[in-house]
């Protein structure tokens, strides 16, 4: 069955470093999105992306974050300057489209940051 | 924003027993989705719910999308110890116009099942 996969798993970094963190959607998607889990919280969106741009953001997703889809397979998140409280678990998740504009959204296994 | 609020927060059961939360919003959605979430993964989607009022199963799942399309319950029938995990509700609005599917999500029921 096809999944959604992210890579790395974890990923350690320090205060006011870049980090790029990498999803290889579901190969016939074309919606995807990024959300993030801070530890024992819920699920927040962070942006949404369609057709090689993005269709919604969160007023968590600020200048400091990009995402880009560099090839027909990944889609990266990017953190410029990371922060303290960017640690968190960030999932990646895509979609298709079926009747009646329905979006079923699967999720990858997350990619834990932590900045110390 | 929209907000949902899920209940209960927690629950401790025995195995073979019935389980029931919900999840209320001030808003409407057009679709309700459950997720559930062992821990270190992501969420893994349940069961999904398109039109007020319907009611899905998915084995020993059962969810049902409220009528006034604010709220949406899910019942796991004989509960087992691998339901273990955290049951997330999420409201979507339809793609079209300005939404392009993003989720909100409920702050997430943790259930534990006593062998």
């Amino acid at each position: 069955e096809p999944e959604v996969t992210q890579t790395p798993s974890h990923q350690v970094t320090q205060m006011g470093q870049e980090v790029i963190l990498r999803c290889v959607p579901i190969s016939n998607h074309l919606y995807f999105y990024w959300y993030r889990q801070i530890l024992g919280q819920k699920v927040e969106f962070l942006v949404s992306f369609y057709n090689n741009e993005i269709s919604e953001k969160s007023e968590i997703f600020d200048d400091q974050f990009s995402v880009e889809r560099p090839d027909g397979s990944n889609f990266t998140l990017k953190i410029r300057s990371t922060k303290l409280e960017d640690s968190a678990m960030y999932f990646c998740a895509s979609s298709e489209r079926v009747a009646g504009g329905r979006l079923e959204q699967y999720f990858g296994p997350g990619t834990r940051l932590t900045v110390t | 924003g929209q907000q949902l609020n899920q209940s209960p927060q927690s629950m401790f059961i025995q195995e073979g027993e019935d389980v029931s939360m919900n999840c209320t919003s001030s808003s409407i959605f057009n679709t309700w989705l459950w997720y559930k979430q062992e821990p270190g993964e992501g969420p893994v989607l349940l069961i999904a719910l398109y039109k007020a009022g319907e009611l899905t199963s998915n084995g020993r799942l059962t969810a049902q999308f409220g009528i006034t399309r604010k709220d949406s319950f899910l019942n796991i029938s004989a509960s087992i110890p691998s339901d273990v995990g955290i049951y997330f509700c999420a409201g979507q609005t339809n793609a079209g116009g300005t939404s392009y599917g993003k989720l909100t999500f409920g702050q997430g029921t943790i259930l534990t099942v006593h062998p």
